[in-house]
């Protein structure tokens, strides 16, 4: 286990439809945060977990949005009903929680949705 | 408005050419991350400053925090092709453990 895994890369899904994505942490990291990045911007914080426990969302999580952690180790992003102001890059980074000021949150690849 | 602004938004450069750019705030930072990404790709993790005025040096890149930990910048010496890509900063807030996201700096390096 070398870095944070998502899947799937890209999804194209149609107006309506729901959408799930997961995420694979670094293994011996207790925190996973989930940021979305749309055309020419950064990425925005959405949500994060300790181990199981979500600690903050953001406001920008809709309540068609739902992540899960259940078991501490990877995680799950659902959009329900989606809109085709969904279209971004999802991307998924995790953390040790001790460490303070250094710690650093490592990303995955990201995944690309597509909403027609 | 940005809590992080990064400027330039483009720059575009010959190869051998130096450059800075800059990421800066109203706000304090209790620290800041650089970020390098790749078109399709997850944001890299370049390095970490922590204390007002700190530097550092990785290679041809040297990093700076400002003394009031509200701003930032990155050098490189001698960018090369490699170096293509967009520059992320990003900042923590007190205590809170989300990362909050300049827009970025997107630089191309040509041969």
């Amino acid at each position: 286990d070398t870095g944070v895994s998502q899947n799937p890369r890209h999804k194209i899904t149609k107006r309506g439809q729901n959408v799930t994505f997961r995420c694979d942490p670094i293994s011996e990291h207790n925190r996973l945060y989930w940021y979305r990045q749309t055309l020419g911007q950064g990425p925005e914080f959405l949500t994060y977990f300790q181990n199981e426990a979500q600690l903050e969302k953001s406001r920008l999580l809709s309540d068609r949005f739902s992540a899960e952690r259940p078991k501490g180790s990877f995680s799950t992003l659902e959009i329900q009903r989606t809109e085709q102001g969904d279209s971004a890059m999802y991307l998924c980074a995790s953390s040790l929680a001790w460490g303070g000021a250094y710690n650093e949150q490592f990303f995955g690849p990201g995944t690309r949705l597509t909403v027609l | 408005t940005q809590l992080l602004e990064q400027s330039p938004q483009f720059l575009s450069i010959q190869e051998g050419e130096n450059l800075t750019v800059y990421c800066n705030s109203s706000s304090v930072f209790s620290s800041l991350q650089w970020y390098r990404q790749e078109p399709g790709e997850g944001p890299v993790l370049l390095v970490t400053v922590v204390t007002g005025g700190e530097v550092k040096k990785l290679k041809r890149l040297t990093f700076q925090f400002g003394d009031a930990r509200k701003d930032s910048s990155l050098h490189i010496t001698a960018a090369q092709p490699g170096d293509t890509g967009l520059y992320l900063c990003a900042g923590r807030l007190g205590g809170y453990n989300k990362l909050i996201f300049g827009a970025g700096t997107r630089l191309a390096v040509h041969p």
